[in-house]
């Protein structure tokens, strides 16, 4: 079975730009979750997608955003870079329905770099 | 918000030392508890968790974890560690109800010498 899939691996763009990264979750997860990881903050929830609904919110400004199709894959979108948006982000799949997932599938994630 | 604090940032151990990572966390209701790994080059992935019931928990590669609810803490042990054991671990809780948004701790890494 194949992994949870993120695309780019490798970004750079600089401040004022947008980007969207891309995650594949693994085959029959309907559930995606977004963090971003910096060496300063550490891990942080972005939100989580289920079943095409934003089911949780991080603590995020509005310029990040996100969705997920009905093929379950998720975009994560975020609108007028700042050099503070340089991280890894992160995708996390899981199969459960309802309430949480025992178990979340991490793919590699997307380095963002903004200059 | 609940918050995780991981009070060791860097450790380092020699082969067959124990190990043992601490974890506390804030937050007064129902939460589920998570370890998660980063091996050198790999994705995370879980080491243990606990939901409920038996407040030792056993993961894999001889990990086992201790939830003290009292403490408010998940502290993450072993008792002979091995070079194979070096990489970051995070520990991490959700709140019961919160679907799968985990609030993770800073993380620690560890380096094991042969």
């Amino acid at each position: 079975k194949a992994g949870v899939t993120q695309t780019p691996r490798y970004l750079i763009k600089t401040r004022g730009q947008q980007v969207t990264l891309s995650c594949s979750p693994i085959s029959g997860h309907r559930s995606v979750s977004w963090y971003q990881q910096t060496p300063g903050q550490g891990l942080q929830f972005l939100f989580e997608y289920f079943s095409e609904t934003q089911r949780n919110k991080g603590n995020f400004p509005g310029r990040f955003s996100g969705r997920q199709f009905s093929n379950s894959r998720s975009e994560m979108n975020v609108s007028t870079l700042e050099l503070g948006d340089s991280a890894l982000y992160l995708c996390a799949s899981s199969s459960l329905t309802q309430g949480g997932s025992e178990k979340l599938f991490f793919g590699s994630g997307t380095q963002l770099s903004v200059l | 918000a609940q918050s995780v604090s991981q009070h060791n940032h860097h450790v380092i151990l020699s082969e067959a030392a124990s190990l043992e990572l601490g974890c506390n966390y804030s937050y007064g209701g129902t939460v589920n508890l998570f370890w998660y790994v980063q091996y050198p080059g790999q994705h995370l992935q879980l080491l243990l968790k606990y939901f409920s019931g038996d407040p030792l928990v056993k993961g894999i590669k001889g990990f086992e974890a201790e939830f003290i609810k009292s403490k408010f803490s998940f502290n993450l042990r072993k008792p002979s560690v091995q070079w194979s054991d070096t990489a970051e671990y995070f520990c991490a809780v959700r709140v019961s109800t919160a679907g799968n948004m985990l609030t993770f701790g800073g993380g620690t890494r560890l380096m094991v010498k042969p």
